[in-house]
C-alpha cells in the first residue's frame, strides 16, 4: 500500500485565520480524498480530488471554506479557511489503492485546534 | 440511503479473551465492506476488506470478519485479544453515489483489561 504523509501533524490556530494541510504520497494515485473527524466522532468525507480537475465536494462542504488543490498525482492540499472553534477536528487524507480495488489508505491525520 | 451502524460504542474485554465487534450496513447493491483501526493519535489502518467471494475474510493482526448478506452484517472477530488491540475500530461501506466514497460507522472503542 502507498505511504502517505501529512503536514503539519498538529496545529493550534486562532479564530479567523486559515491553515493549509499538505498530503504527500510516495506513488502516483488517481484519486485523493479529504475527511474530517470531529472530536469523538466518525469520519466524514469533505471532498474528492482528482488531478487536473476541480474537487468534488460533499453536501455540507463548500469550496470557499475548504479549497483543495491537486497539482499532480502525488500531492494535494486542503485549506481550512476563516477558522472557528467548530473547525477543530482531525483532518485525514486518503488515496485509492489503485487497480480498481476501491480500497482507501489513510494518512496519519492533522489534528487542528482552533482557539 | 447508504449507512453503517456500529451498535456498541464501547466494549471491554480481558486480555486473551475473544472479541466480536458488530457492524450492520444498509446498501442497495453488493457492498464493498471494510474494517479500519485507529490507535490513539494515529491515522486509520486497514484491517481487512470484503468485495466478493468467500464470506469469511482474513485480515492483519489475527482479525477476521464474516459477511452475512441475510443479516446485512460484517462483524469483526479475533479469537484472543492482546493489550495492543486497544483502539477505535471503524466499519465502512464503499458506496457509489455521484462519486465513490467510504461511509463510516460511528466506531467502537475497545478497551482491554490486563
Amino acid at each position: 500500500s502507498a505511504v502517505i504523509s501529512q503536514k503539519p501533524s498538529r496545529d493550534i490556530c486562532q479564530r479567523g485565520t486559515s491553515l493549509t494541510i499538505q498530503c504527500q504520497v510516495d506513488s502516483q494515485v488517481t484519486m485523493m480524498f479529504w475527511y474530517r473527524q470531529q472530536p469523538g466522532q466518525s469520519l466524514t468525507l469533505i471532498a474528492t480530488a482528482n488531478q487536473g480537475s476541480e474537487a468534488t465536494y460533499e453536501s455540507g462542504f463548500v469550496i470557499d471554506k475548504f479549497p483543495i488543490s491537486r497539482p499532480n498525482l502525488t500531492f494535494s492540499t486542503l485549506t481550512v479557511s476563516n477558522m472557528s472553534p467548530e473547525d477543530s477536528s482531525i483532518y485525514l487524507c486518503s488515496v485509492d489503492g489503485g487497480g480498481g480495488t476501491d480500497t482507501q489508505y489513510f494518512g496519519p491525520g492533522t489534528r487542528l485546534t482552533v482557539l | 440511503a447508504q449507512s453503517v451502524t456500529q451498535p456498541d460504542i464501547h466494549i471491554t474485554v480481558s486480555e486473551g479473551a475473544s472479541l466480536e465487534l458488530r457492524c450492520n450496513y444498509s446498501y442497495g447493491a453488493t457492498p464493498y465492506l471494510f474494517w479500519y483501526v485507529q490507535s490513539p493519535g494515529q491515522g486509520l489502518q486497514l484491517l481487512l476488506k470484503y468485495f466478493s467471494g468467500d464470506t469469511l475474510v482474513q485480515g492483519i493482526k489475527g482479525f477476521e470478519a464474516e459477511f452475512k448478506r441475510s443479516q446485512s452484517s460484517f462483524n469483526l472477530r479475533k479469537p484472543s485479544v492482546h493489550w495492543s488491540d486497544a483502539a477505535e475500530y471503524f466499519c465502512a461501506v464503499g458506496a457509489w453515489d455521484s462519486s465513490y466514497k467510504l461511509i463510516f460507522g460511528s466506531g467502537t472503542r475497545l478497551l482491554v483489561r490486563p
